[in-house]
């Protein structure tokens, strides 16, 4: 199963609102987490089964979907949320992960 | 406090072979699905494999079947990665994780270059 992420990079402002994409070639029900990532460190999960945040992970983070096609909202940028967001499946083996989307600022 | 500790990275050759470890502490680790995940320099992860609890089931990504064996020692806590037949392209840093339940190492680093 490829995953495929768009936008590659999105660039924002503090304060604003991020929604990120994530597309499954075939059905995955909603075995689809989202990670963040920063420079340096490991993957962080922010939301397992496409909409359940993992826990201490604030309110703004929110994840939608099932099936294909699967969205990651930030509500609110705040400055730590500037990192590499991945999607990942974990239906099927072999589990992939997206490409990532970047979140800059702007 | 639930931790994962990997070891064993480092430098090695073409067609050489590394052991890589993990360290398990502050759950119960014979109840887990344990697993490898790997992020090669500027790219996206990539899910090596996973054992299941009890070592009696194992999956492997198509890019390191038949090279990679992971094992488990559930009286140590402890997860491992025996990689032989090293290739340029398993240059990683290499995750110890807790099936898919979001608890990961710091990971260790391998670089494959003569």
């Amino acid at each position: 199963i490829v995953l495929t992420q768009s936008p590659a990079t999105l660039s924002l402002s503090p304060g604003e609102r991020a929604t990120l994409s994530c597309r499954a070639s075939q059905s995955v029900r909603s075995d689809l987490d989202w990670y963040q990532q920063k420079p340096g460190q490991a993957p962080r999960l922010l939301i397992h089964g496409a909409s359940d945040r993992a826990t201490g992970i604030p309110a703004r983070f929110s994840g939608s979907g099932s099936g294909t096609d699967f969205t990651l909202t930030i509500s609110s940028l705040e400055p730590e949320d500037f990192a590499v967001y991945y999607c990942q499946h974990r239906g099927n083996w072999p589990w992939t992960f997206g490409q990532g989307t970047k979140v800059e600022i702007k | 406090e639930v931790q994962l500790v990997e070891s064993g990275g480092g430098l090695v050759q073409p067609g050489g072979s590394l052991r890589l470890s993990c360290a398990a502490s502050g759950f119960i680790f014979s109840s887990y699905w344990m697993s490898w995940v790997r992020q090669a320099p500027g790219k996206e992860l990539e899910w090596v494999a996973n054992i299941r609890q009890d070592g009696s089931e194992v999956q492997y990504a198509d890019s390191v079947k038949g090279r990679f064996t992971v094992s488990r020692d559930n009286g140590k806590n402890s997860l491992y990665l025996q990689m032989n037949s090293l290739r340029a392209e398993d240059t990683a840093v290499y995750y110890c994780a807790r099936g898919s339940s979001g608890i990961w190492g710091q990971g260790t680093k391998v670089t494959v270059s003569s």
